[in-house]
C-alpha cells in the first residue's frame, strides 16, 4: 500500500510553546488529508479535513486558531499546535488519500506538553 | 448519522483460543469497512478491509472478517490467538463519497493469557 510518513513520532514541549507535526505522502498525491486525535484509552476523533490548496474544515469543538492546518502541496500537510497546554497532550494521527484511492494512515505523533 | 459500535470494551482470551471482535455500523451510503490494530504507543496497522465482492475477507496475521449487510456488522475473527495479538482493535467505516473520512469505533482491548 501507499506510504504516509508522519514526523516526529513523539515530541515533548513546554507549555505555551508551539509544535508542528508533518504528514507526508511519499508515493502518491494526497488531495485530501485528515487529522485525528486520540486521547489515552479512547478512540480516534476527527479534528479536521484539509484539501490541497484550500482552508481546512474543522470538526465541531476543535479550535481552528489553536490547531493550525496547512496543506500547501499534494504531498505535505502540517498541523501546528499553538500555545500548547498539558490538556493538548495526545496522540495525533494523519491520514491521506488521493483521487479515487483509499486513505492511508501515518504512524502517529505522541505529543506531551509539560 | 454515521456511527460505529464496538460493544466489547475489553476481551480476554487464552492463547490458542478463537477470537471474535464485534463491530456494528450505521452508515447512510455503501460503506467501506476496515479493521485496524494498534499496539501501545504505536500507530494504526490495517488488518483488512472490505470494499465489495466476497463478504468474507482475509487479512494479515491470520485475521478474517465477514460483512453482513442484513445485520450491519463486520466482525473480526481469528481461529487461534497468539500472545502477540494483544493490542487495541478498531473498526472503522468510510466511503469515498465522503472524501475518505473515517468513523472509528471506540475500540476493543484484547488481552491474551499465556
Amino acid at each position: 500500500g501507499a506510504v504516509v510518513s508522519q514526523h516526529p513520532s513523539w515530541v515533548i514541549c513546554k507549555s505555551g510553546t508551539s509544535v508542528k507535526i508533518e504528514c507526508r505522502s511519499l508515493d502518491f498525491q494526497a488531495t485530501t488529508m485528515f487529522w485525528y486525535r486520540q486521547f489515552p484509552k479512547q478512540s480516534l476523533m476527527l479534528m479536521a479535513t484539509s484539501n490541497e490548496g484550500s482552508k481546512a474544515t474543522y470538526e465541531q469543538g476543535v479550535e481552528k486558531d489553536k490547531f493550525l492546518i496547512n496543506h500547501a502541496s499534494l504531498t505535505l500537510s502540517t498541523l501546528t499546535v499553538t500555545s500548547a497546554h498539558p490538556e493538548d497532550s495526545s496522540f495525533y494521527i494523519c491520514s491521506a488519500s488521493g483521487p479515487n484511492t483509499e486513505a492511508f494512515f501515518g504512524q502517529g505523533t505522541r505529543l506531551t506538553v509539560v | 448519522a454515521q456511527s460505529v459500535t464496538q460493544p466489547d470494551i475489553h476481551i480476554t482470551v487464552s492463547e490458542g483460543a478463537s477470537l471474535e471482535l464485534r463491530c456494528n455500523y450505521s452508515y447512510g451510503a455503501t460503506p467501506y469497512l476496515f479493521w485496524y490494530v494498534q499496539s501501545p504507543g504505536q500507530g494504526l496497522q490495517l488488518l483488512l478491509k472490505y470494499f465489495s465482492g466476497d463478504t468474507l475477507v482475509q487479512g494479515i496475521k491470520g485475521f478474517e472478517a465477514e460483512f453482513k449487510r442484513s445485520q450491519s456488522s463486520f466482525n473480526l475473527r481469528k481461529p487461534s490467538v497468539h500472545w502477540s495479538d494483544a493490542a487495541e482493535y478498531f473498526c472503522a467505516v468510510g466511503a469515498w463519497n465522503t472524501g475518505n473520512q473515517f468513523y472509528f469505533g471506540t475500540g476493543t482491548s484484547l488481552t491474551v493469557i499465556p
